[in-house]
């Protein structure tokens, strides 16, 4: 089952420098994809979600990019932070289910 | 911040063995869930709960796996016959209204080691 695929395993980028993290999907019946963020020994905590309608949202430093004929999205971290080292998850909600389908994960490390 | 808490952090179990992971969602949150990962794979969705019953499984959650909510407060996870594939880490979360948007609360995770 690789409905999500994250294809880049890791991704090492300079502090202060944007961080750009790519997702794919093949399901066209998602309507809503997410990103999460992990630290070891911890949970996935949200960071920031699109809905199927739109093409771009933002949250502050970060900011998501849905270009659903591509089935791809990103997600952009500006300007990168030391602690925003870990590994990021796209997943992806096909509508009307509860589950959420996860990525493999990219871990993200910034360079101080 | 409200968190959902998972007990124990580490648990240790012998193929065969009945194993119950536990759960405090957040208070006011609605919706349960529990995931797995692999070591070195992607977070798997098991179950989703709502008002008492399952309202999702997926193919993993088979026959072996249960899930109660005996108080009001808990959410458990019951594995009854314990296999050396069930090694993972197990996520509960829990959310405010069904996952669409807004995400869950994931937990900080069981570690199960069958051995």
């Amino acid at each position: 089952d690789q409905q999500v695929k994250q294809n880049s395993p890791s991704l090492s980028v300079q502090e202060g420098r944007i961080s750009i993290l790519n997702c794919d999907y093949t399901n066209s019946m998602f309507d809503y994809f997410l990103w999460y963020k992990k630290y070891p020994a911890e949970g996935p905590t949200f960071l920031i979600s699109i809905s199927s309608i739109k093409d771009k949202n933002e949250d502050g430093r970060f900011t998501v990019f849905l270009n659903k004929s591509a089935k791809h999205l990103s997600l952009h971290i500006v300007p990168s932070q030391p602690g925003d080292s870990a590994v990021y998850f796209c997943a992806a909600r096909n509508f009307g289910n509860e589950k959420l389908t996860f990525g493999t994960g990219t871990r993200l490390t910034i360079i101080p | 911040e409200p968190e959902v808490t998972q007990t124990p952090s580490h648990q240790v179990t012998q193929m065969g063995q009945e194993v119950i992971l536990r759960c405090v969602p957040i208070s006011n949150h609605l919706y349960f869930y529990w995931y797995r990962q692999i070591l070195g794979q992607k977070v798997e969705f098991l179950v989703s709960f709502y008002n008492n019953e399952i309202s999702e499984k997926s193919e993993i959650f088979d026959d072996q796996f249960s899930v109660e909510r005996p108080d009001g407060s808990n959410f458990t996870l019951k594995i009854r016959s314990t296999k050396l594939e069930d090694s993972a880490m197990y996520f509960c979360a829990s959310s405010e209204e069904s996952a669409g948007g807004y995400g869950y609360t994931f937990g900080s995770g069981t570690r199960l080691t069958v051995v």
